[in-house]
């Protein structure tokens, strides 16, 4: 069966890096595109970044250009959020989910992973 | 402030039916489809809706989508307890280049 699994989650100081992965199984990694989406503590949904399923193309979200990088590495069935300058609002849940066909076609998500960025 | 604006909560009887509504832009509803999430608490948030009305497999037909112009809805008949949870509407916004969410809504089911 399909799933995601985000880890590089933890508490990192503002200013400093993180990277975070998200291991997929069960189907095909090279035909389908990844998101991240974040969750702040007690608030709505946020997206970060999206990857095309031939690492092509990304796109961010205004609050993580320039700071975050993602990338797809189909040899390992993983793609990275490489996050850096980090700063308080990053402060979060990161979801990883898969795209089939449309963009908002997220049918799987990963159970997440915390990143807290505090002094 | 999201993109997308959608009620803060509703509320309904178990039995009943509910809508929720999620209001855009040309730019984002008028023009590309639109997906919607539920997060029960505690959980990563799931498919319930996608290209404005497909359900995938394993969502009861108790939930449907629609969208009109500028504007999307949520249904939700023979509303159970464990339809407790956060809504998310979703959809990609030409303007921004950018995937926008609404702000969510919290359904309870009195």
């Amino acid at each position: 069966q399909v799933q995601l699994v985000e880890s590089g989650g933890g508490v990192v100081q503002p200013g400093r890096s993180l990277r975070l992965s998200c291991a997929a199984s069960g189907y095909t990694f090279s035909r389908h595109g990844i998101q991240w989406v974040r969750q702040a503590p007690g608030k709505g949904l946020e997206w970060v970044a999206i990857v095309w399923y031939d690492g092509s193309k990304t796109y961010y979200g205004d609050s993580v250009k320039g700071r975050f990088t993602v990338s797809k590495d189909n040899s390992k069935n993983t793609v990275y959020l490489q996050m850096d300058s980090l700063r308080a609002e990053d402060t979060a849940v990161y979801y990883c989910t898969r795209i089939f066909g449309e963009l908002l076609n997220l049918d799987y998500w990963g159970q997440g992973t915390l990143v807290t960025v505090s002094s | 402030q999201s993109v997308l604006t959608q009620p803060p909560s509703v509320s309904a009887a178990p039995g009943q039916k509910v809508t929720i509504s999620c209001s855009g832009s040309s730019s984002n509803i008028g023009n590309n489809y639109v997906s919607w999430f539920q997060q029960l608490p505690g959980t990563a948030p799931t498919l319930l809706i996608y290209e404005n009305n497909k359900r995938p497999s394993g969502i009861p037909d108790r939930f449907s989508g629609s969208k009109s112009g500028t504007s999307a809805t949520l249904g939700i008949t023979g509303l159970q307890t464990g339809d407790e949870a956060d809504y998310y509407c979703g959809t990609w916004d030409s303007s921004l280049s950018a995937v926008v969410f609404g702000g969510g809504t919290k359904l309870t089911v009195l």
